[in-house]
């Protein structure tokens, strides 16, 4: 069974810190997205990586392909109470799966 | 349309009556998904689409479940005989292709009472 496994599960933290969300799975993908929902919302896509080491950078958020495109990292600087809501990474394989998620509160 | 449109937004029915969940996703999207996400909870796959017929309906979770898609666009997704159990946000994505992501919809939230 494919699985991709996001930790931390839960987070919460102050406004101004930075933090890490993993994404990590033993299956290769082809490509890797990262997804960020709001309560009463449908996931927003946030990024699509494709080449192992690359990393985007949106504003205070960077991200990282792992060099073997098995595991992703999502790095979020001095976060704000508007980052608050559930992360989400997915990626395809021979099929479309997404992770267990990763959800963050900030408090203000 | 401009997003993927989901209809309705929320919906109450009694235990025992059938649903139906309409997703119009973006014009042209090919590859169509349809996720349920419990309170707090992360998405569970149900059926995926690739044009009309469906590849994958390995997540549908009994055979009360159902889902079409016609003419390469709209899709179905119907509940017989709804269970308390059911209550959930049901969601549908849409791609173009699934190798740069999704398009979500809003979802229709589900509450059997």
């Amino acid at each position: 069974t494919q699985l991709l496994e996001q930790s931390p599960q839960f987070l919460s933290i102050q406004e101004g810190e930075n933090l890490t969300v993993y994404c990590n799975s033993s299956s290769v993908f082809s490509s890797l997205q990262w997804y960020r929902q709001e309560p009463g919302e449908g996931p927003v896509l946030l990024v699509t990586v494709v080449t192992g080491g690359e990393v985007k950078k949106l504003k205070r958020l960077t991200f990282q392909f792992g060099d073997a495109r098995k595991d992703s990292s999502l790095h979020i600087t001095a976060a704000q109470p508007g980052d608050t809501g559930l992360y989400l990474c997915a990626g395809k394989t021979y099929k479309y799966i997404f992770g267990t998620g990763t959800r963050l509160k900030v408090l203000a | 349309g401009a997003g993927v449109s989901q209809s309705p937004s929320n919906k109450v029915t009694e235990k025992g009556k059938d649903v139906e969940l309409r997703c119009d996703p973006i014009s042209g999207h090919t590859a169509l998904y349809w996720y349920r996400q419990s309170l707090g909870q992360g998405l569970e796959f149900l059926i995926y689409f690739q044009g009309n017929s469906a590849p994958d309906k390995s997540g549908l979770p009994s055979d009360r479940f159902s889902a079409e898609r016609t003419g390469g666009s709209v899709s179905t997704l119907t509940i017989q005989r709804t269970q308390q159990e059911d209550s959930a946000v049901y969601l549908c994505a849409s791609s173009l292709d699934p190798y740069y992501g999704y398009t979500f919809g809003s979802g229709t939230r589900l509450t059997v009472v």
